[in-house]
């Protein structure tokens, strides 16, 4: 079975300051794709990034990045000049290759101080 | 503007009746998506839908059912045979059921068993 395991149920940052989010993941597959949801107080749920497996370069939108480990099975997300926008649930997601059935991890609660 | 909506924002209902949500999307999408969010679980899928008059069950279906008669439409009916029905649900769709599309997801529909 596929599973996506978040350790850090809460994380706090200072504004301006850089953080990493963890996630681990398990699987038997060798195509898949991996994702970060955001979803803000409004519960509305937002895409930050997505990294396909055969690929090897770490995926980037503008202050966030990942750090994908296919060998680790390890994907972290790095927040870079934390803004207080950026308060939120963070979820982890992975589909593997034939279907779009998201596998989500339990969340990290991650709040931007000023 | 191109989106999904759920009705209602709030919903109530006495142990015992069957509540139906409500999702419309006009993004043009095939596929379409319902999730449970319990505290600490993250998201769980109940059913979804790759093209019109299709749907499957996903992780968690028993007690919940759907249609799919219209393209735009996934209403998702919960009834008295769901145990603990009091959860978070939140809609979602994308393009087609490959699995690096995004999935686009809606405001969600809060419902209370009382």
């Amino acid at each position: 079975a596929q599973t996506v395991t978040q350790s850090q149920p809460e994380m706090s940052v200072q504004e301006a300051e850089t953080v990493t989010l963890s996630c681990t993941y398990d699987t038997s597959e060798n195509n898949y794709y991996l994702f970060w949801y955001k979803q803000p107080p409004s519960r509305q749920m937002i895409l930050v990034i997505r990294q396909e497996a055969y690929k090897q370069q770490n995926a980037t939108e503008n202050r966030f990045s990942v750090n994908f480990q296919k060998a680790a099975k390890s994907f972290s997300l790095k927040i870079s000049d934390s803004q207080l926008g950026d308060t939120a649930m963070y979820f982890c997601a992975f589909i593997r290759g034939a279907t779009n059935k998201l596998i989500f991890g339990t969340g990290t609660l991650l709040a931007v101080q000023p | 503007d191109g989106g999904i909506t759920q009705s209602p924002k709030y919903l109530f209902r006495k142990e015992g009746q069957n509540v139906t949500l409500s999702c419309e999307q006009n993004l043009n999408h095939d596929a379409m998506y319902w999730y449970r969010q319990d505290p600490g679980q993250g998201l769980r899928l109940i059913y979804y839908s790759q093209i019109v008059n299709d749907f499957q069950k996903g992780d968690i279906a028993e007690g919940y059912s759907v249609s799919r008669e219209k393209k735009e439409s996934f209403p998702l009916t919960v009834t008295s045979a769901q145990k603990n029905p009091t959860a978070f649900y939140l809609c979602a769709s994308s393009p087609d059921f490959r699995s690096y599309n995004e999935q686009f997801f809606g405001p969600g529909t809060r419902l209370t068993v009382l």
